[in-house]
């Protein structure tokens, strides 16, 4: 079992600051990894798709870097809204999978207070 | 363009009764995927299948089975639901590993 880990778990900002958080996984055995925002009663929706070493992917304010040879990656918040308040996920897939399983980590809670 | 959509939404179970969990997705996907959604426990994948009439299993299969009859829709099957399979069930489908999973809407499952 792969093993993906996030952290903080959970994260409190006010609206206007800027935030990042951080998904770690096994630098060794790397295909691609998946950043997903996770509002409450809804289901998860993908943001970035990342494979390449350095890479930087960007949606408007949200913004995520990945570097594959020491097995990170960040998202960024800038400026930080009310609406951004959910749970973020990343998941890592590695070669030789078939199936394009994704495994996950177990997501950041963020909070916007206005 | 529906994307997936899972169907029931809710549903209450009696310990040893048996139900089909039906996921249908019209993208065309060749990959789809059930996985379960416990506190603390993040996202696991139960079972997967890469294109019709294929399943295999994943981190977490044990008491559920799986068809994949036609390229659009997966079905999870508990044949006697216990107790601790209480859980939140998403459905799942992509085209690649390039490509984000599209998600259902999620299925709450109790089991009393």
């Amino acid at each position: 079992i792969l093993n993906v880990e996030q952290s903080p778990q959970s994260l409190h900002v006010q609206e206007g600051d800027s935030t990042n958080f951080t998904c770690s996984f096994p630098s060794s055995n790397f295909y691609a990894l998946h950043w997903y925002r996770w509002e409450t009663a809804k289901s998860p929706e993908a943001l970035f798709v990342m494979t390449l070493n350095g890479d930087e992917k960007k949606k408007g304010r949200i913004s995520a870097t990945l570097n594959t040879k020491e097995g990170y990656s960040y998202l960024y918040i800038k400026g930080s809204q009310p609406e951004d308040s959910a749970t973020y996920l990343c998941a890592f897939i590695s070669p030789g999978n078939a199936g394009n399983m994704l495994t996950f980590g177990g997501g950041t809670r963020l909070m916007v207070k206005p | 363009n529906a994307g997936v959509t899972q169907t029931p939404k809710f549903r209450v179970l009696k310990t040893g009764q048996s139900m089909t969990l039906l996921c249908a997705q019209d993208m065309n996907h060749e990959y789809m995927y059930w996985y379960r959604q416990d506190p603390g426990m993040g996202l696991r994948l139960i079972h997967y299948s890469v294109g019709e009439g294929t399943t295999a299993k994943g981190e977490v299969p044990d008491g559920y089975n799986v068809s994949r009859l036609k390229k659009q829709n997966f079905l999870l099957g508990l044949e006697s639901a216990a107790p601790s399979q209480t859980s939140v069930y998403f459905c799942a489908s992509s085209y690649t590993a390039s490509t984000g999973y599209t998600f259902g809407s999620g299925t709450r499952l109790t089991v009393v």
